[in-house]
């Protein structure tokens, strides 16, 4: 079973720092794909990462795909309260399946005005 | 409507009751997901259709549950005799083409069934 560990569990932060939250796995994974899920709604698609070293940018936040392709990091810099919610990573689950995902524990941020 | 719709949004079920969970995925999406989502987790995977057929029920807890799609858009989630292990969101997700293949997968806003 692929399983995805992020870290860390919980963050609060004040608003203007900069935070990186970490996606880790012992398998490889095709791709990797960043969601945010806010309080009382469905995740939402950030990214997907797809070659092993990418970094991809989307505003303020910066995505990248471990070279090996099991890792993944989340950096986003001067967060806002906007920024709050919970962020989970997830990647086609093994077998060859092109439609199941695994998904993490996720990262529940607090961005404090 | 724009997105993915569930209903209800919130159910309250008594040990051993029957409940049924809506999904309208948005119109011509082929692929429809179902995902169980407890509290402090992230979703797992329940089952996944494509149009009209069930391709996929191997995340399914137990045989008390049970997912139909019979017309290829709105779907359900059934549970019979719910137990409180079953307490959780249940989150709904469809895409435009088959699998997620160089597509997206869109959410709806779930449904929190607790079980009392």
């Amino acid at each position: 079973t692929q399983l995805l560990e992020q870290s860390p569990q919980f963050l609060s932060i004040q608003e203007g720092e900069n935070l990186t939250v970490y996606c880790n796995s012992s398998s490889v994974f095709s791709s990797l794909q960043w969601y945010r899920q806010e309080p009382g709604e469905g995740p939402v698609l950030l990214v997907t990462v797809v070659t092993g070293g990418e970094v991809k940018k989307l505003k303020r936040l910066t995505f990248q795909f471990g070279d090996a392709r099991k890792d993944s990091s989340l950096h986003i810099t001067a967060a806002q309260p906007g920024d709050t919610g919970l962020y989970l990573c997830a990647g086609p689950s093994s077998g060859g399946s092109n439609y199941k995902l695994t998904f993490g524990k996720g990262t529940l941020l607090t961005v404090n005005p | 409507g724009a997105g993915v719709s569930q209903s209800p949004r919130y159910k309250v079920a008594k040990r051993g009751q029957d409940v049924a969970l809506r999904c309208d995925p948005i119109s011509g999406h082929v692929s429809l997901f179902w995902y169980q989502q407890a509290l402090g987790q992230g979703p797992e995977f329940l089952t996944y259709f494509q149009n009209e057929a069930q391709l996929d029920k191997s995340g399914l807890p137990s045989d008390r549950f049970f997912a139909e799609r019979p017309e290829g858009s709105v779907s359900t989630l059934k549970i019979q005799r719910t137990q409180q292990e079953d307490s959780a969101v249940y989150l709904c997700a469809s895409s435009f083409r088959r699998g997620l293949m160089n597509t997206e997968a869109f959410f709806g806003q779930g449904t929190r069934l607790t079980v009392v």
